[in-house]
């Protein structure tokens, strides 16, 4: 079945490191989009690729990179300078018909 | 700017009794617009979504939703409440042309209690 396949599904980080997270789509979709997720604040965009090799940070980018080199896949790296990097990360992409394809998540915990 | 607001941050209803989840949303010309659920430690998934026509539209599970221009709305009901829906609901809006990311509300927690 084609679907979103985001990994890990948990994930610990130590202060000073970059992770990197794993999105993976069997769909065919051309755009792929990074949501972070904390309590009572909803789904903020940190970036979002419309086509491979091209990307545009979202509305809270500062802190992460992205890279494009595949359709199937959209990594988010979450670099040190993210000073609160602790939240549920979530992947989603896009075809031609509206509406979004949501991965099932990483929760990301600074230790 | 596309805004979306959803001014119940937390709803309770007991089992059986009707819902209604509230959004509000700013967008310069017609929205194309959508609901998703999210069950605790879980993605999203699509409810429904309006693009034009009918502003009555059903989605999965019983709900369904309604578009009113006049006010800006896109409220979600069900008729009766399953435990099994106890979520968290989001409202989106996004463009016709697709070309600009879905902005989401933050978001309404429903409990269901016996």
């Amino acid at each position: 079945d084609g679907g979103i396949t985001q990994s890990p599904k948990y994930l610990f980080r130590k202060e000073g490191q970059n992770v990197t997270l794993s999105c993976e789509q069997n769909l065919n979709h051309d755009a792929m989009y990074w949501y972070r997720q904390d309590p009572g604040q909803g789904l903020r965009l940190i970036y979002y690729s419309q086509i491979v090799n091209d990307f545009q940070k979202g509305d809270i980018a500062e802190g992460y990179s992205v890279s494009r080199e595949k359709k199937e896949s959209f990594p988010l790296t979450v670099t040190s300078a993210q000073k609160n990097p602790t939240a549920f990360y979530l992947c989603a992409s896009k075809g031609q018909v509206h509406g979004y394809t949501f991965g099932s998540g990483t929760r990301l915990t600074v230790v | 700017a596309q805004s979306v607001t959803q001014p119940d941050i937390h709803i309770t209803v007991s089992e059986g009794a009707s819902l209604e989840l509230r959004c509000n949303y700013s967008y310069g010309a017609t929205p194309y617009l959508f609901w998703y659920v999210q069950s605790p430690g879980q993605g999203l998934q699509l409810l429904l979504k309006y693009f034009s026509g009918d502003t009555l539209v059903q989605g999965i599970k019983g709900f369904e939703a309604e578009f009113k221009r006049s006010q800006s709305s896109f409220n979600l009901r069900k008729p009766s409440v399953h435990w099994s829906d106890a979520a968290e609901y989001f409202c989106a809006v996004g463009s016709p042309s697709g070309n600009t990311p879905l902005v989401f509300g933050k978001g309404t927690r429903l409990s269901v209690i016996a």
